[in-house]
């Protein structure tokens, strides 16, 4: 089964700073997927990428960056973190489109 | 934009009952992924089913695209099903996989 590993686990950040999300997959995807889940919103699309150098928007990227250096790394940037942005955000990962997706283990971040 | 509807929204069972999980999309798509989620937990793919019926153990995934449709069946329930089922259409014109709000599924013993 394809690995994909993010990190920080867990990440607490302050009103107004910088945080930075990272997502590792080994399996040579090259789609990768930033979400969060909130209860009450379910699952919600932040970017996704198609592979090195691409970056798209997904249905709620206000206030987040992504930036995807290579075919296995892909960031969710955080510029001006607000405690809104407070979440679990998951990061997947997929041979091509239209095939099957594998998340991670998610990241818990907590914005005081 | 694309809508997923997941019935029922919570689902109570004793352990041997079946449950039959609903998943309805409201736009085209190419097809359909099943998760599953422990609470606190991340997501575990149980089915790619971009069309017809699949079969894993206990659990049987049904999609029929053109009704734009999918179900999710799970036999002779257990105490360890409990939790959330989400369903998940992949639409390939936008390249994005869109979620279902899931159902809450609680197995008792």
């Amino acid at each position: 089964e394809a690995a994909v590993t993010q990190s920080p686990r867990n990440k607490v950040a302050v009103t107004g700073g910088k945080v930075t999300l990272s997502c590792n997959q080994t399996n040579n995807h090259n789609n990768m997927y930033w979400y969060r889940q909130d209860t009450g919103h379910g699952l919600r699309l932040i970017h996704y990428s198609y592979g090195a150098g691409s970056t798209e928007k997904g249905d709620i990227p206000d206030g987040y960056k992504a930036s995807r250096p290579s075919q296995e790394n892909f960031s969710l940037i955080l510029e001006l973190a607000t405690p809104s942005q407070t979440s679990v955000y998951f990061c997947a990962s997929g041979e091509t489109a239209n095939t099957e997706v594998f998340f991670g283990k998610g990241t818990r971040l907590t914005v005081v | 934009g694309q809508q997923v509807q997941q019935s029922p929204a919570s689902l109570v069972l004793q352990e041997g009952e079946n449950a039959e999980l609903q998943c309805n999309f409201s736009t085209s798509l190419n097809s359909m992924q099943w998760f599953y989620q422990r609470p606190g937990g991340s997501l575990v793919s149980l089915f790619y089913n971009p069309s017809g019926t699949k079969h894993s153990g206990r659990l049987t995934s049904t999609t029929v695209i053109k009704e734009r449709r999918s179900s999710l069946h799970i036999s002779s329930s257990q105490t360890t099903d409990s939790g959330t089922y989400l369903c998940a259409p992949y639409n390939t014109n936008t390249g994005k996989l869109t979620f279902g709000d899931g159902t809450v599924l609680t197995v008792k013993p």
